[in-house]
């Protein structure tokens, strides 16, 4: 199975920082990699998918990189409504885990 | 609008069935893929299973196989989760969520339910 891991698993920021949350895949996933928001009591919300592409609705301020094991979400200048969870998902191989999560939180 | 509406879950025993629906509006239901992933609370996410745009196709995580089975009627653009022999480990918001691309499979999930609670508890 592959594993994927998040750091932090969690973040104090301030609106307009800019903020990068990490995600490792325990072996290669090309870029088969999906970045996902979620808010309390709330479905999560595609943001980010293939490593680097842009859901369509979602902010630019959002985006994403890497391939193979290691990828990033950078949020280039936080605002409000971006304090939540996020979540990174492999897309390669069955059982298409997730991360554990990291939670953003206003400090 | 687009819209996934979850319903069927609640409160069974352990061993006992369940069966979820989610109905789909807002976009042509037979043309994707249809997932559920589960949320345990408090916890991270966790895909459970998929059906291919036509039903031909699917696949499920180890955690629930041989006890889920997923289906779909595309004449009433629903998704069904069947869940058998129900465990205390079961317990979670279940979504479905709709694949992001039109008859492959992507397993990137642009278009979520608010999600149904099932509660496996004696």
């Amino acid at each position: 199975d592959i594993q994927m891991t998040q750091s932090p698993s969690s973040l104090s920021a301030s609106v307009g920082d800019r903020v990068t949350i990490t995600c490792r895949a325990s072996q290669s996933i090309s870029s088969y990699l999906n970045w996902y928001q979620q808010k309390p009591g709330k479905a999560p919300k595609l943001l980010i998918h293939a490593a680097s592409s842009l859901q369509s609705g979602v902010p630019s301020r959002f985006s994403g990189s890497g391939s193979g094991t290691d990828f990033t979400l950078t949020i280039s200048s936080l605002q409000p409504e971006d304090f939540a969870t996020y979540y990174c998902q492999q897309s390669y191989r069955i059982l298409y885990t997730f991360g554990q999560g990291t939670k953003l939180e206003i400090k | 609008q687009v819209q996934l509406v979850e319903s069927g879950g609640g409160v069974v025993q352990p061993g006992r069935s369940l069966r979820l629906s989610c109905a789909a509006s807002g976009f042509t239901f037979s043309n994707y893929a249809m997932h559920w992933v589960r949320q345990a609370p408090g916890k991270g996410l966790e895909w459970v299973a998929v059906i291919s745009y036509d039903g031909s196709n699917k696949y499920y995580a180890d955690s629930v196989k041989g006890r889920f089975t997923i289906s779909r009627d595309n004449s009433k653009n629903t998704v069904y989760l069947q869940m058998n022999s129900l465990r205390a480990e079961d317990t979670a918001v279940y979504y479905c969520a709709r694949d992001r691309m039109t008859t492959v499979t992507t397993y990137a999930f642009n278009i979520w339910g608010q999600g149904t609670m099932v509660t496996v508890s004696s």
